[in-house]
């Protein structure tokens, strides 16, 4: 069975671009988190999508956003790149977390990003 | 912001020896997940428990929850050169579903 896919492995831009990040979760794995971990700040929650929706949202600001597709694949869109935004963006999945119980969370092997 | 704290923050052990790191956290959770990470890649999931389950063991992995004193320890026997990772506790809090609450983690270094 095929684990979590992040695309690009590596993503190199210029302060101000904007950069788009791609995962596709686990066959059967409706939800979907992005998680960003930074030097010095350690891994921190940004977004969570199930069935298209968003459905929880870390301390970041609005120019992180993100969509979920109907095959439950996800982007995260970061606009106008700051030179703190270098980073490993680690996507997970895992089935619909319900009823205040969570569920395992399985991890990709992230995209790195770094801001010039 | 960060959930939980890691203790100790760096760890050195002979191969064949037991591993030991301890989690706290802060507030009341559904569950605690443990992760291992290799050399700054992804997350590699290794246990979970629930808030109401006291201990789990997977193979040479024995987790501990005590959610009284809100910590957790996750003991790693006879370890080897392959288990040198950063370890990381993550909490699943009862107040923001989906949201895993990561500690700072545990660096281990095991020498053959």
């Amino acid at each position: 069975e095929a684990g979590v896919t992040q695309s690009p492995t590596h993503l190199i831009k210029t302060r101000g671009q904007q950069a788009t990040l791609r995962c596709s979760p686990i066959s059967g794995h409706t939800s979907v988190y992005w998680y960003q971990q930074a030097l010095g700040l350690g891994l921190q929650f940004l977004l969570w999508y199930d069935e298209g929706e968003e459905r929880n949202r870390g301390n970041f600001p609005p120019r992180f956003s993100g969509r979920q597709f109907p095959n439950y694949s996800s982007e995260l869109n970061v606009n106008a790149l700051e030179l703190e935004d270098s980073a490993l963006y680690l996507c997970a999945s895992s089935f619909m977390t319900s009823g205040g119980t969570g569920d395992t969370q399985y991890f990709g092997p992230g995209t790195r990003l770094t801001v010039l | 912001s960060q959930q939980g704290e890691e203790d100790p923050q760096a760890l050195s052990i002979q191969e064949g020896e037991n591993a030991t790191m301890n989690c706290s956290y802060k507030t009341s959770i559904n569950n605690l997940q443990w992760y291992r990470q290799n050399s700054g890649r992804g997350l590699v999931h290794l246990i979970l428990i629930r808030s109401n389950e006291r201990e789990k063991h997977s193979g040479r992995l024995r987790v501990t929850l005590d959610t009284s004193k809100k910590s957790s320890s996750l003991l790693i026997t006879a370890s080897r050169a392959a288990d040198t990772a950063s370890y990381f506790c993550a909490t699943d809090p009862t107040d923001s579903w989906g949201k895993l609450q990561f500690g700072a983690g545990t660096q281990v270094v095991v020498t053959p």
